[in-house]
């Protein structure tokens, strides 16, 4: 079974510029969830999915920040314009049903280090 | 609001001593914990849970953590370090309540594992 998958693994961009973040989630979780980790501090949740409804955007830092999960399957988490700040390592997690057992571990994927300049 | 704290962002242990990492927890609800590992240049793993089962939880790679109410703790502890156990650690908790589900985390601990 394909764990969850991130697009890119880095990506490298000026101040001001766009960035698209992809997330393909284990095939059939429902839950989709985004975490960012700005250098040195804790893991912070951004939003979390419920296949295509956003359940939770409470951690979201501001109206640069767009996610959506069309489908109800993969999630792109845009940020436009880019400022210094954004710069971190953003995962992507998901997780079954939360009806189902064990549907409290959320996999993660191997993040996206976001740079900007 | 929950929280977390690990205690210790750095540890150095020689290998075959043992492993403590210390998490405390803060929540006003009855919380789901966990321990995550992250290996240089991987994703997030998860070593073990706490889900109000036993209170003391077995994980992968011979890791452990015991849960302790009445000092909200979650240590994770191993009996002998591997050089291959050198990575970070997190502690984290989870919001039970409703549907939501995210991941409050510590700030993460650097083991190094020393010959």
């Amino acid at each position: 079974e394909a764990g969850v998958t991130q697009f890119p693994s880095h990506s490298v961009i000026e101040k001001g510029q766009t960035v698209t973040l992809r997330c393909d989630p284990i095939s059939g979780h429902d839950n989709l969830y985004w975490y960012r980790r700005v250098m040195g501090k804790e893991i912070k949740f951004l939003l979390h999915f419920v296949k295509e409804s956003k359940q939770d955007e409470s951690g979201m830092p501001n109206n640069r920040f767009l996610a959506e999960r069309t489908g109800g399957t993969y999630s792109t988490l845009k940020v436009q314009p880019a400022e210094l700040e954004d710069s971190g390592v953003y995962f992507c997690a998901s997780s079954q049903d939360l009806r189902l057992a064990g549907a409290d571990t959320q996999y993660f994927g191997p993040g996206t280090r976001l740079t900007v300049l | 609001a929950q929280s977390v704290t690990q205690l210790g962002s750095h540890v150095s242990v020689s290998e075959g001593a043992l492993v403590l990492l210390r998490c405390n927890y803060s929540s006003s609800v009855p919380p789901y914990l966990f321990w995550y590992v992250q290996y240089p240049n991987q994703g997030l793993q998860l070593l073990l849970k706490y889900t109000s089962a036993a209170t003391l939880v077995k994980g992968i790679n011979g890791f452990e953590a015991e849960f302790k109410k009445s000092e909200t703790s979650f240590h994770l502890t191993k009996p002998s370090a591997h050089m291959s156990d050198a990575a970070e650690y997190f502690c984290a908790v989870s919001d039970r309540t409703g549907t939501a589900s995210k991941l409050t985390f510590g700030t993460g601990t650097r083991l190094q594992v020393t010959l």
